[in-house]
């Protein structure tokens, strides 16, 4: 069974600019939560959706979005970049809210 | 509200032993853990429900506190690949919908 993938590995952006990451989950997986990593503040929540509806959103800006797609795939989007907004990016995918969770391995935003 | 992780680091040789606890200020509905070795994405171990019994497989098992809102893992004759950095990831109860809030982890080394 192929895990959960996530497009583009990495990125390098400059200020101002948008991007939009993707994120396919495990097959028959029907939940999927997006989180950002940095080293000084770990893994914070992004979103989370369950049958293409956003049931839960961080403490996040306006500037990120997601959506989630009948097929399950989700996408994140960050627009008008800022420098903070470097991180690793992860995407995790579960079968149904509250069970485990599979990672992707991550794009990696580099916002000069 | 972020869960708190102790300790931030430790170190062990092979064979011995070490606990990592996860704190909560707000009554937990479950507690899932987590590790993350170095570039990679975080693997699940195991998730801890309210009112639920002690998990565990192998050398690794963990309990949850309701009373205290706390949970403990627990790594018993450590071996090199447990090296990595654990997470908590905390549930709240009442919350209506699924949101992982993760501590900032426990860097754990094991050493020959």
């Amino acid at each position: 069974k192929a895990g959960v993938t996530q497009t583009p590995r990495y990125l390098i952006k400059t200020r101002g600019q948008q991007v939009t990451l993707s994120c396919s989950p495990i097959s028959g997986h029907r939940s999927v939560s997006w989180y950002q990593q940095t080293p000084g503040q770990g893994l914070q929540f992004l979103f989370e959706y369950f049958s293409e509806t956003q049931r839960n959103k961080g403490n996040f800006p306006g500037r990120f979005s997601g959506r989630q797609f009948s097929n399950s795939r989700s996408e994140m989007n960050v627009s008008t970049l800022e420098l903070g907004d470097s991180a690793l990016y992860l995407c995790a995918s579960s079968v149904t809210p509250g069970t485990e969770q599979f990672f992707g391995p991550g794009t990696r935003l580099t916002v000069l | 509200q972020q869960p708190v992780q102790s300790p931030q680091a430790v170190i062990l040789r092979e064979g011995e032993d070490a606990v990592i606890n996860c704190s909560s200020s707000k009554a937990l509905y479950s507690v899932h853990w987590y590790r993350q070795k170095h570039g990679e994405a975080p693997v699940f171990l195991m998730i801890l429900l309210k009112g639920g019994e002690q998990k565990g497989h192998e050398k690794i098992s963990a309990s949850f506190n309701e009373k205290k809102q706390q949970s403990s893992l627990y790594l018993t004759a450590s071996q090199l690949s447990y090296s990595g950095t654990y997470f908590c990831g905390t549930e709240f109860s009442g919350a209506g919908s699924y949101q992982l809030t993760f501590g900032k982890g426990t860097k754990l080394s094991v050493i020959p």
